[in-house]
């Protein structure tokens, strides 16, 4: 089976611009969860998507958003970037993490962001 | 609130030592534990998972851990470390507070291993 895809790899972004991330999960993962991740603050959960549905949500800014498709792929929006965003983020399935915790979530390789 | 703790930033152990990456909990009920691995450039890997049933839980690569309800701590624990082994490793619970649902994530601790 495929592993979790993430595009791009790599992002070079200004201020103030916006950015979108795409995830393809594992064939039959229905969940898809996103996370960033900075030295300081390790992981932060952003949101998690399952059935297109928006299920689980971070304390993150209403900046960041995502939507989540009928094959399951998702994509997460950044508006009006602050240098503060610069981060790798990841993305994660899983069969579904939400309804019992049994199911481990796989991870992607991520998306280094960089914000200038 | 749900919450974990990795005390450790760094641990330092030689090659064919046995390892310990500590990691402490705080949740109201049942905790549910995971550990993963973070190789340099490469996204999480799963590890293991704690949810109910023995207190000694083994994973991938030869790891494994251990539940202590009495300590809140739930230690990951290899019996002979590999120069391999060295990388970013993350402790997390899983935290149902009302309806929002998500795993919490401990800092990492990053696991060397000296040849």
């Amino acid at each position: 089976k495929a592993g979790v895809t993430q595009t791009p790899r790599y992002l070079i972004k200004t201020r103030g611009q916006q950015v979108t991330l795409s995830c393809s999960p594992i064939s039959g993962h229905r969940s898809v969860s996103w996370y960033q991740q900075t030295p300081g603050q390790g992981l932060q959960f952003l949101f998690e998507y399952f059935s297109e549905t928006q299920r689980n949500k971070g304390n993150f800014p209403g900046r960041f958003s995502g939507r989540q498709f009928s094959n399951s792929r998702s994509e997460m929006n950044v508006s009006t970037l602050e240098l503060g965003d610069s981060a790798l983020y990841l993305c994660a399935s899983s069969l579904d993490v939400g309804a019992g915790g049994l199911y481990e979530q796989y991870f992607g390789p991520g998306t280094r962001l960089t914000v200038t | 609130a749900q919450s974990v703790a990795q005390p450790e930033d760094q641990v330092n152990v030689a090659e064919g030592n046995p390892l310990t990456v500590k990691c402490t909990y705080s949740v109201s009920g049942n905790p549910y534990l995971f550990w993963y691995v973070q190789y340099p450039n490469r996204g999480l890997q799963f590890l293991l998972k704690y949810i109910t049933g023995d207190n000694l839980v083994k994973g991938s690569y030869g790891f494994e851990a251990e539940f202590n309800k009495s300590q809140t701590s739930f230690h990951l624990k290899k019996p002979s470390a590999l120069v391999s082994d060295s990388a970013l490793y993350f402790c997390a619970v899983r935290d149902d507070a009302g309806n929002n649902r998500k795993l919490i994530w401990g800092l990492g601790t990053s696991l060397a291993v000296n040849p």
